[in-house]
């Protein structure tokens, strides 16, 4: 199975930050990666998908690039709301993975 | 508006069953394939089964292959997953997801809590 790992596990900034998460696999799997948000008690959102495609509704402070095995995303001026829990997942090949997770909290 | 909604988690015992349910509304089901996905206490995601939009193609998690079953009644709009010889490494929120690669609409899950 492919496995994708995210960095930082953890981050910590402010409103107004830009931050960037890493997600990287275990193989290449050209851009067949997608990001979600979650926050406590809620299922995921799918914020970006193909690497760089924003999901519709999606503010364009969030972008994804990247292919191969080296894929980020980035927000460019954290708001409030952004703080969550994000994790990027292979669509390249069964059975689909999950990165661990990236949880981004207030500074 | 697309909704999906769980339902039929609960306690069970080591070794128990359940079925959980996933009603569709709000879009063409049978334009879709669909997906469970669980999430343990504090863990992160884990992909647990996709079933085709015709029920042509099934693909499981290693993790539960053998011991979980996904099935879709297209007439009702409605997913399932029947889960026997549930372990406690098996208790997690599971949640029903659309689509064929990214899951970009999903319930709000059903809790399957195993425990003697």
């Amino acid at each position: 199975a492919i496995q994708l790992t995210q960095s930082p596990s953890s981050l910590s900034a402010s409103v107004g930050d830009r931050v960037t998460i890493t997600c990287r696999a275990s193989q290449g799997i050209t851009n067949a990666i997608a990001w979600y948000q979650q926050s406590p008690g809620k299922p995921p959102k799918l914020l970006i998908y193909d690497a760089y495609i924003l999901q519709s509704g999606v503010p364009s402070r969030f972008s994804g690039s990247g292919s191969g095995t080296d894929f980020t995303l980035t927000i460019s001026s954290l708001q409030p709301e952004d703080f969550a829990t994000y994790y990027c997942q292979q669509f390249y090949s069964y059975p689909y993975t999950f990165g661990q997770g990236t949880k981004l909290e207030i500074k | 508006e697309v909704q999906l909604v769980e339902s039929g988690g609960g306690l069970v015992k080591p070794g128990g069953s359940l079925r959980l349910s996933c009603v569709a509304s709000g879009f063409t089901f049978t334009s879709y394939s669909m997906n469970w996905v669980r999430q343990a206490p504090g863990k992160g995601l884990e992909w647990v089964s996709t079933i085709t939009s015709t029920s042509d193609y099934i693909y499981y998690a290693d993790s539960v292959k053998g011991r979980f079953t996904i099935s879709r009644d297209n007439a009702k709009s409605s997913l399932y997953l029947q889960m026997n010889t549930l372990r406690v490494e098996d208790t997690a929120v599971y949640y029903c997801a659309r689509g064929a690669i990214t899951f970009d609409s999903w319930g709000q899950g059903t809790l399957v809590a195993v425990s003697s």
